[in-house]
């Protein structure tokens, strides 16, 4: 199993340009989720997902939207990037919701 | 909403010496868990913890579900170098289906 994979894994952005930020899991886990990183800050939840075709907002879900049309795939989309979404961005999966795997995460910089 | 407090917000220690990192809340959670960062990774599950008054070891790393489960601690015996990375704790509450981190613990091993 390749577990949580994003790509990719670094990218530089304009302001207002836009992108999608790409999740995948070979897991059959249920429950899905995405993170943004800032330096000690933690990690902030920003969209998750309970199964295809459901999503629901985070802590911080501004400026972004997602999809889950597979159980597999859940990608993060920036619409019109801006230098406050400059940050970290994890992909987490689980089964259980108490339990999540992390992927290794995409390094966002918008200037 | 909930929060989960971590402090100091680094740790230095000397190579061969015991660690304990603590995490408070003012919310009862009904599982802890504990995750490692290392450097440019995804957090890892290190350890999670299912009942109050519960003790769970992994290896050099023990952690216990404080029995008015409003905390737990994580306890890295004997550090090596391969120990330095961000300590998370997380809680869930079982009320939905997200977790709540604390901000981490940086953790430098001199060697």
């Amino acid at each position: 199993n390749a577990g949580v994979t994003q790509t990719p894994k670094f990218r530089i952005l304009k302001i207002g340009q836009s992108m999608t930020l790409q999740c995948t899991q070979d897991m059959n886990h249920n429950y899905m989720y995405w993170y943004r990183q800032d330096p000690g800050m933690g990690l902030k939840l920003i969209y998750y997902s309970v199964g295809a075709g459901i999503t629901d907002k985070g802590e911080v879900p501004n400026g972004y939207n997602v999809s889950r049309s597979t159980t597999e795939d859940f990608p993060l989309r920036l619409e019109l990037a801006a230098p406050s979404q400059t940050s970290v961005y994890f992909c987490a999966s689980g089964q259980r919701t108490y339990e999540q795997y992390f992927g290794p995460g995409t390094r966002l910089t918008v200037t | 909403g909930q929060q989960l407090n971590q402090s100091p917000q680094s740790m230095f220690i000397q190579e061969g010496e015991d660690v304990s990192m603590n995490c408070t809340s003012s919310s009862i959670f009904n599982t802890w868990l504990w995750y490692k960062q290392d450097p440019g990774e995804g957090p890892v599950l290190l350890i999670a913890l299912y009942k109050a008054g519960e003790l769970t070891s992994n290896g050099r790393l023990t952690a216990q579900f404080g029995i008015t489960r409003k905390d737990s601690f994580l306890n890295i015996s004997a550090s090596i170098p391969s120990d330095v990375g961000i300590y998370f704790c997380a809680g869930h509450s079982g009320a939905n289906s997200k977790l709540t981190f604390g901000k981490g613990i940086t953790l430098s091993v001199r060697p």
